[in-house]
């Protein structure tokens, strides 16, 4: 089974910095994952996907991820943060195995945006 | 349309009270589920359905039962909650059941009294 680990549980930046959140996976199935976004009391939505091809992933609101099978890690990017994207950034992919439909998920990065 | 709606937005109920969490999509997903979310934490699967039938149970206290009375829409009767059972309560739904991309409502916040 596949498992996903975010390695900051919170993540402080000033408005218009860039920033890295850092996300490592463990499978020994083809991999596919994602990155959703939560602002405070909604749900999550996605901000990208890989699912194959390119590794290098772009997604809404000016995120970026890249996969990389030798590192097994998709850290996101955004060059240059807002005060709106403070919120919180879940890591995600398959449980794999039989649990089909299962999504495993990082425990969630904090992101604050300072202005 | 290309979102999940949930319904209410916010429920308060007793411990002996009987209530039911809505959920609806119109992307002719076959597959949706139930996750309930505590505060600082990742969403935790309780129920996933594949073409209307159960498909996984994630050994779920028997006070929470879901329904899928159709492929648009999932249902999750709630009895005799506990005070810890308060939490927000996301439905997502997926094309097929392959592991691909879900997408979630936005939830529905409940508290037990």
């Amino acid at each position: 089974a596949q498992s996903v680990t975010q390695l900051d549980s919170q993540v402080p930046v000033f408005e218009e910095a860039p920033v890295e959140l850092r996300c490592n996976y463990s499978s020994s199935v083809s991999v596919y994952l994602f990155w959703y976004v939560q602002y405070p009391n909604q749900g999550l939505q996605l901000l990208l996907k890989y699912l194959s091809g390119s590794t290098l992933v772009k997604g809404i609101n000016g995120f970026e991820a890249e996969f990389n099978k030798s590192q097994t890690s998709f850290h996101l990017r955004k060059p240059s943060v807002h005060i709106s994207d403070t919120a919180e950034y879940f890591c995600a992919g398959p449980a794999g195995g039989t649990s089909y439909g299962k999504l495993t998920f990082g425990q969630g990065t904090i992101l604050t945006v300072h202005p | 349309d290309t979102e999940v709606t949930q319904t209410p937005k916010h429920l308060v109920m007793g411990m002996t009270n009987k209530k039911s969490l809505k959920c609806e999509q119109h992307m002719g997903h076959r597959a949706m589920y139930w996750y309930k979310q505590k505060a600082k934490k990742p969403p935790e699967l309780m129920f996933v359905y594949s073409y209307e039938k159960l498909s996984i149970n994630e050994s779920v206290p028997s006070r929470f039962s879901p329904e899928c009375p159709n492929s648009s829409l999932l249902n999750l009767h709630l009895h005799a909650l506990q005070p810890e059972d308060s939490a927000l309560y996301l439905c997502a739904s997926s094309h097929l059941l392959t592991g691909r991309e879900q997408f979630f409502g936005p939830g529905t916040r409940l508290t037990v009294l």
